[in-house]
């Protein structure tokens, strides 16, 4: 079955830029999705289609997807930015949606 | 405003079985296909089924296959999903999770409930 990496966790100092990356083999040609989830509450879908923003996510929250890698890049990044943070996609061989490990982003 | 709520939860015996309901407005439900997904306690995401907009496409993830069915009733606006055979690894946060297409594919989910917690121990 496909499998997405994603580092456990990643920190950041408020005002400078996080990346988050999801690994997966040849991930570049399926459509990643991205969510963020605090402590206590449901996801909420922050980036979809690689580098597509809902209405209402900040535009400091950008994404890119080639090769192996897709990245997840927060700029300026603020105390309220902490989650964890989830990418998503389809698996067509098996039919399944499968989500990477999560990512912690810590703003120091 | 899309609304997902999700109920029957709670605590159940290893063995035995359980009915999950997400009530949804806001939406035309009949249009779109819908998902469970569950977060084990301190633990990640992990998809569970899919059910397509009219009832006759459903996706079990491995895990759950053979336990589980989806199905939902678009004249009460309403999601399920019957867990039998429960095991303490189901153990997790249910929440179920609207999809923009009438089919899960290459689609994210843009809208989710708040979950119900689901607990099978002894």
């Amino acid at each position: 079955s496909y499998v997405l990496t994603q580092p456990p966790s990643v920190s950041v100092a408020p005002g400078k830029t996080a990346r988050i990356t999801c690994g997966g083999n040849n991930i570049g040609f399926k459509s990643v999705h991205w969510y963020q989830q605090k402590p206590g509450q449901a996801p909420v879908l922050v980036i979809y289609y690689d580098r597509d923003r809902p209405s209402g996510i900040p535009e400091r929250f950008s994404g890119s997807n080639s090769g192996n890698t897709a990245t997840l890049t927060i700029s300026r990044v603020e105390a309220g930015d902490e989650a964890d943070y989830y990418c998503q996609v389809w698996d067509s061989n098996s039919d399944h949606v499968v989500f990477g490990g999560g990512t912690k982003l810590t703003v120091l | 405003e899309v609304q997902l709520l999700e109920s029957g939860g709670g605590l159940v015996q290893p063995g035995g079985s359980l009915r999950l309901s997400c009530t949804a407005s806001g939406f035309t439900f009949s249009s779109y296909a819908m998902s469970w997904v569950r977060q084990a306690p301190g633990k990640g995401l992990e998809w569970v089924s899919a059910i397509s907009f009219s009832d006759d496409t459903t996706y079990y993830a491995d895990s759950v296959k053979g336990r589980f069915t989806i199905s939902r009733d678009n004249s009460k606006n309403r999601l399920y999903l019957q867990m039998n055979s429960l095991r303490a690894d189901d153990t997790a946060v249910y929440y179920c999770a609207k999809d923009p297409a009438t089919m899960t594919t290459m689609t994210p989910f843009d809208s989710w409930g708040q979950g119900t917690l689901v607990t099978v121990s002894s």
